[in-house]
């Protein structure tokens, strides 16, 4: 089976900078993906990881360990348009994602 | 580009009723997913196709059906719509391209109440 645990709820200020981190258990990994979603919305894709190491996009970056099973969000620069819940996803048997539960990120001023 | 399209946005159903759920995507990606997604919780897998004529099962199916006759749709059925189906639903599609960083592009969700 496939299980995945992030904290529920983070809350920092506006021009900070926050790590949402993600540990997971799975089989058949093949990488871990991070998405945003503000409330009502659609989920909207932020980043993916494949292999091990830091990857920038902008304001936002994704870790992964795959030895360590983990991974992490890191958001700079914080604004608060970030305000948003957000999910990491593995991708497992190359075609199916398994969602966290999400993390609920707070910004305020 | 539409991308994603997802029908109808709101629905409310009576117990037992069945309806289809529709989806279709403008991109030619290959891949299909449908998710539920319950208040505060992460997105579950119902169903998923790889390509037209091919569909499988994810974590929550039972209750579920779905077809994929084309590449741009992926329809989902409730047969004998139960009040644990009240949900939002959400579709999405995902390109094969080359390796397995392709990201999932989401449709707007369907918001189902079963009263």
């Amino acid at each position: 089976g496939q299980s995945l645990e992030q904290p529920s709820e983070v809350t920092a200020v506006e021009g900070a900078i926050v790590q949402i981190n993600c540990t997971y258990q799975t089989s058949g990994f093949y990488g871990l993906s991070w998405y945003q979603q503000h409330d009502g919305g659609a989920p909207t894709f932020l980043s993916y990881n494949a292999l091990d190491g830091l990857e920038e996009t902008g304001r936002f970056s994704s870790f992964l360990s795959r030895s360590d099973s983990y991974g992490y969000l890191l958001l700079q620069e914080l604004q608060m348009k970030d305000s948003a819940s957000y999910f990491c996803a593995v991708l497992y048997n190359f075609n199916k994602f398994y969602f966290g539960s999400g993390t609920k990120l707070n910004v305020k001023p | 580009n539409a991308g994603v399209t997802q029908t109808p946005k709101f629905r409310i159903l009576k117990i037992g009723q069945s309806m289809t759920l529709q989806c279709t995507q403008d991109m030619n990606h290959n891949y299909m997913y449908w998710y539920r997604q319950d208040p505060g919780m992460g997105l579950k897998l119902i169903y998923y196709s790889v390509g037209a004529g091919i569909t499988d099962k994810g974590e929550v199916p039972n209750g579920y059906n779905v077809s994929r006759s084309t590449t741009e749709d992926f329809p989902l059925r409730l047969e004998l719509a139960a009040p644990s189906q009240t949900s939002v639903y959400f579709c999405a599609s995902r390109s094969t391209g080359e390796g397995s960083n392709q990201p999932q592009h989401f449709g707007d969700g369907t918001r189902l109440s079963i009263l």
